[in-house]
């Protein structure tokens, strides 16, 4: 079946333009996060939804970043105001509902949007 | 200091040689260890996953845990050049699935035929 997607696979912007990154995750996942992977840093947690819940905001690193979840599907994350330190690879992850067999809450990695700020 | 410590390497090592990943971490309410594995302009894949100390294995690979010293292991039998990759660790306090990982930086590992 299709795994996770994410759109666009690379973006190019100018510093202080607005950017939108997109994920779909695999049906049937209650759980979405997303991550931050910069040069040397590893992954850093931004955001995670799960099912109705509020979502948990703690990993945004300012209130330039933004992100929503419509209808329990597709998420959307917003960086306003681009700076160059905002260039990175952004991961998006999904997992199904716990006892859902398997590894249960496994997260399944999209490909990443590589954003560069210039 | 960084809640999980890892090597960023590179390591390389020749074709058939056991390969040894460690991490430590310093929170002691770590309870489930995973490694994943990521292929250049690729996302993470679950490689192997563990909860609390001990040790998993599967096939060439096994993981293990130490929780007394907070150290984690990865360890690849007979490696081959399809192993070149970047190895991260991970973790998380609850069953993941409720709770976000807390990443290493990645291990870069390539294996020389």
């Amino acid at each position: 079946g299709a795994g996770v997607s994410q759109s666009p696979s690379n973006k190019v912007t100018e510093k202080g333009k607005d950017v939108e990154l997109r994920c779909d995750p695999i049906s049937g996942h209650t759980a979405l996060y997303w991550y931050r992977q910069s040069l040397g840093q590893g992954l850093e947690f931004l955001i995670y939804f799960q099912g109705n819940s509020a979502p948990d905001k703690s990993g945004l690193p300012s209130d330039r970043f933004s992100a929503e979840r419509t209808g329990g599907s597709v998420s959307t994350l917003t960086i306003q105001r681009t700076q160059q330190e905002d260039s990175a690879v952004y991961l998006c992850a999904s997992s199904p509902p716990m006892g859902a067999g398997g590894s249960g809450g496994e997260q399944f990695f999209g490909p990443g949007t590589r954003l560069t700020v210039l | 200091q960084k809640e999980v410590e890892q090597d960023p390497g590179p390591l390389s090592v020749p074709e058939g040689a056991i390969v040894s990943l460690n991490c430590t971490y310093s929170n002691s309410a770590f309870q489930y260890f995973m490694w994943y594995r990521q292929y250049s302009r690729k996302g993470p894949e679950l490689l192997m996953y563990t909860y609390s100390s001990g040790n998993k294995e599967d096939g060439r690979f096994t993981a293990q845990v130490d929780k007394s010293s907070k150290y984690i292991s990865l360890f690849i039998r007979d490696s081959q050049p399809s192993d070149s990759a970047t190895y991260l660790c991970a973790m998380t306090r609850s069953n993941f699935g409720n709770e976000k990982l807390t990443f290493g930086t990645g291990t870069r590992l390539t294996i020389i035929p």
